[in-house]
Order: C-alpha cells, then sequence, then structure tokens
C-alpha cells in the first residue's frame, strides 16, 4: 500500500468555484502533514501545513482526521491562478524526517 | 523562505558519461538535504537523505554505486549520477530542511534538474 494516496483527477472547475482534494495516509505514526502546490515543470512549494485543529490561510482551508487518517484541502473562490498540481505530503517514517509524497491532484480553474 | 539553489536546471549528455549536480542552500546551513526523483506524470520520489559529514542513507531500491551523494558542507550536496542510461532520464529535485527541535518543517525544494540522456 502506498504511504500516501490521492484522487490524480484532474478536476476542471469554473472560476468562482470551490473544490476541495482528499488524500489518505497509511501510516498512523505520521506525524507531520502539508500540502504543496506544484507548477508545470517547476518544483513544489508549500502551500500550507495541515494542522489537528484544522487552519485557513485566506481562501484555502486545511483539515486533518487523525481517526481516519484523511487529510483534505478545500479551495474557495478559484482564481485561474489556482490552476497546479497540489501534493500532499505526509512526514511518515517514525524516528527520522522524511517526506512521502501523492502523486498530486491536478487542478484546472477554467475562465 | 529560504532559498536552495540547483545547477544546472538541464542537462543533456550520452549514455555512459556521468552527470553531477550540486544542490546549494544559499541562506542557511543545511545539515540534512534530501534527493527527490520525479519521473512524468508521477509523485516526487525519495532517494536518498544526505547528511553532511557521513554517509547518506538511501532509500530501497536506489542504487548507491549509481547515484553518488556527497554532503562535505552544510550549505553544498552534490549528486552524480554515474554511467547515465536512457532510463535515467527524469527530473531531479533537492530539498534541505530546517529543524525545529528535533524534527524538520517545510522542506525548502531547489529549482529541479532536468535530465534527458541520449
Amino acid at each position: 500500500r502506498k504511504e500516501v494516496e490521492q484522487d490524480p483527477g484532474p478536476f476542471n472547475v469554473p472560476e468562482g468555484a470551490t473544490v476541495a482534494f482528499n488524500c489518505t495516509y497509511s501510516n498512523s505514526a505520521s506525524q507531520s502533514f502539508f500540502w504543496y502546490r506544484q507548477d508545470c515543470r517547476k518544483e513544489p512549494k508549500l502551500l500550507m501545513s495541515v494542522y489537528s485543529s484544522g487552519n485557513e490561510d485566506g481562501r484555502f482551508t486545511a483539515q486533518l482526521n487523525r481517526a481516519s487518517q484523511y487529510i483534505s484541502l478545500l479551495i474557495r473562490d478559484s482564481k485561474l491562478s489556482d490552476s497546479a498540481t497540489y501534493l500532499c505530503v505526509v512526514n511518515s517514517r517514525t524516528g527520522a524526517n522524511n517526506l512521502f509524497f501523492g502523486t498530486g491532484t491536478r487542478l484546472t480553474v477554467i475562465p | 523562505g529560504a532559498v536552495v539553489s540547483q545547477h544546472p536546471s538541464w542537462v543533456i549528455c550520452k549514455s555512459g558519461t556521468s552527470v553531477k549536480i550540486e544542490c546549494r542552500s544559499l541562506d542557511f546551513q543545511a545539515t540534512t538535504m534530501f534527493w527527490y526523483r520525479q519521473f512524468p506524470k508521477q509523485s516526487l520520489m525519495l532517494m536518498a537523505t544526505s547528511n553532511e559529514g557521513s554517509k547518506a542513507t538511501y532509500e530501497q531500491g536506489v542504487e548507491k554505486d549509481k547515484f553518488l551523494i556527497n554532503h562535505a558542507s552544510l550549505t553544498l550536496s552534490t549528486l552524480t549520477v554515474t554511467s547515465a542510461h536512457p532510463e535515467d532520464s527524469s527530473f531531479y529535485i533537492c530539498s534541505a530542511a530546517e529543524m525545529s527541535g528535533s524534527f524538520y518543517n517545510e522542506q525548502f525544494f531547489g529549482p529541479g534538474t532536468r535530465l534527458t540522456v541520449l
């Protein structure tokens, strides 16, 4: 079983729409959770960390459910510039600090 | 955020040659750097963890004699792909992590190196 699993999409949504991405992880001992954004042929960039209490940054809201080993990202009022691949990332190795990446979910926001 | 650079950004080489990729942390000291590989339409796969002054830790299935990693200083790690073949063509990305207590927080990624082996 993969460490991190994501729906690869693609998600094609109109501007202004709300879109949600989900991710599951296999290791219940995972410590840290992140959403990264990767544009085509570029390196990943941190979008936001994910905390148990949930956290929000502008139009972006991240949620973590440890019991279900499930992470979500909600994007409200989608902009054209939100078009990218969103990577769910988990620190999954107890005692070490390595990140495991999901395959990413491709989002295209349409005018 | 912190800045990580990689050089070269892209390279084309003949089969059988060796290619060295440099990863530098420009504004912080990175005791640990990570090397990833990404094939088209696939996720980043961790290849190895590079610790300053010691041997790298390779992930299962990654040949340490083929992918030589050197981390001689706190700001520089190098990955050498020895005797490269077309199947080694990929996007190679390094990252460096800052520590918070005993854990790493955000990993800062270099811009990546696109390797094409003919």
